[in-house]
């Protein structure tokens, strides 16, 4: 079946730091993927998507490309800011067993330290 | 546009009783999925609903239950709670078509 497997957390950085947040996955076909960002005490929100290889999908600053020949979607920000803490997940929506499903990865807690 | 409302946002209960949580999503989505959001398990999907079928269902034993009326308001209800079942139960909702979802407050559920 599909997957997503994401660095484990907390990643903790300084403000204004440089921030990657590996994401891999598996599946069959062309998935579309997505990160997705939650702040404590909210539900999920999209943060950015790519649905074809070699798309870049950008949002806030956030970047991530997607990359099929190495599986992976990782997210990366230049300069993060303390408003940026929050968990971050991975996700795919591809084909299973015969109908579109989302599966997303275990999340990635950033803590940004003024 | 108003987003996915979610009712209630918390609620506490105790083992042995059941539970309905309700999700009302976006004007025009018909597509609803229910997950379960726990520290130790990350998020979990639960099931889909789309024009009051399920369409998918998770890994979860038969007392999580869900349905879908014609407005495409859905409800899940646990029964037999069990300690295990405290969580955040997330709501999300899309379009027909669409690839994103959207996501509600969720309803924090808390087992004694």
């Amino acid at each position: 079946g599909n997957s997503v497997t994401q660095m484990e957390g907390p990643v903790t950085l300084s403000e204004e730091a440089f921030l990657t947040i590996n994401c891999t996955y598996t599946a069959t076909g062309y998935p579309s993927l997505f990160w997705y960002v939650q702040y404590p005490g909210e539900g999920l929100q999209l943060l950015l998507k790519a649905t074809k290889a070699d798309d870049k999908g950008s949002n806030k600053g956030f970047e991530a490309t997607y990359r099929k020949e190495t599986t992976s979607f990782h997210l990366e920000k230049g300069s993060v800011q303390v408003s940026d803490s929050a968990v971050y997940f991975c996700a795919l929506k591809g084909d299973s067993g015969g109908y579109q499903k989302v599966t997303f990865g275990t999340g990635t807690k950033l803590q940004v330290i003024p | 546009k108003a987003g996915v409302t979610q009712t209630p946002r918390y609620l506490i209960k105790t083992r042995g009783q059941q539970v309905t949580l309700s999700c009302s999503p976006i004007s025009g989505h018909r597509s609803v999925s229910w997950y379960q959001q726990t520290p130790g398990q990350g998020l979990q999907f639960l099931f889909e609903y789309f024009s009051e079928t399920q369409r998918n269902k998770g890994n979860f034993p038969g007392r999580f239950s869900g349905r879908q009326f014609s407005n495409s308001r859905s409800e899940m209800n646990v029964s037999t709670l069990e300690l295990g079942d405290s969580a955040l139960y997330l709501c999300a909702s899309s379009r027909t078509g669409g690839n994103e979802q959207f996501f509600g407050p969720g309803t924090r559920l808390t087992v004694l």
